[in-house]
């Protein structure tokens, strides 16, 4: 079944150590997002892709960088962690057509001490 | 830029109805879409309206007015399960066209 992947679900992490937060999805998308939600807050956009080598920044300023090397593959890096990092981080990706909503991912719920 | 607003809580009964309302003032529009969210879990698509009118899909119906920059959810015959936010969300036709805002979500609590 297609589907759209994120590994790794829960992550505790100590201060200044790289960590890379991975999402694939096997549908074909050319346009994937990643979003941050603390708890019981609203999604914010932070990095976008319309395509392979197209990356943009979102509304909310991140610290973190993104990579769109291959259509099924949107990696987020954090060269160094820290607490103000903690938050849940969810992947989506979506298809061209207009009526498609999109399909996000399980969620990363990343901690960092 | 985008701007939704839709209440913070609501709290219905089981069995009951219940509309989420949702307005929305943007410099464009190019679709209004509504999610769940169960908490700790991804959002999950529940309706799309781009035109004005009603879309109904089982117990959940959206509403659009685009005129009105006005949206409704409409949940018939709650059920516990369906104690979760509820995330309005707007396209933003610029750039590509398919990039979403979203509200802050209504987190709405089904009661016995």
């Amino acid at each position: 079944e297609a589907d759209i992947y994120q590994t790794p679900r829960y992550l505790v992490i100590g201060t200044g150590k790289k960590i890379t937060l991975e999402c694939s999805q096997t549908m074909g998308h050319d346009k994937m997002y990643w979003y941050q939600q603390d708890p019981g807050m609203e999604l914010h956009l932070i990095h976008y892709s319309y395509g392979v080598n197209s990356t943009e920044k979102g509304d909310l300023s991140s610290e973190s960088t993104v990579s769109r090397i291959r259509t099924e593959h949107f990696p987020l890096t954090l060269e160094s962690a820290r607490p103000s990092h903690t938050s849940q981080y969810l992947c989506a990706s979506s298809a061209d057509s207009h009526n498609y909503g999109y399909t996000f991912g399980s969620g990363t719920r990343l901690t960092v001490v | 830029g985008q701007n939704i607003d839709q209440p913070t809580e609501m709290t219905a009964t089981e069995g009951a109805i219940v509309q989420i309302n949702c307005t929305y003032q943007t410099s464009g529009f190019n679709g209004l879409f509504w999610y769940q969210q169960h908490a700790g879990e991804a959002p999950t698509f529940l309706s799309y309206n781009v035109l004005d009118g009603l879309e109904e899909k089982g117990r959940f119906s959206s509403f659009l007015s685009r005129s009105k920059g006005y949206s409704y959810l409409l949940l018939k015959e709650l059920q516990m399960k369906d104690s979760a936010s509820y995330l309005c969300a707007v396209r933003d036709p610029t750039g590509g066209g398919n990039k979403l805002t979203f509200g802050t979500g209504t987190q709405l609590k089904v009661e016995l």
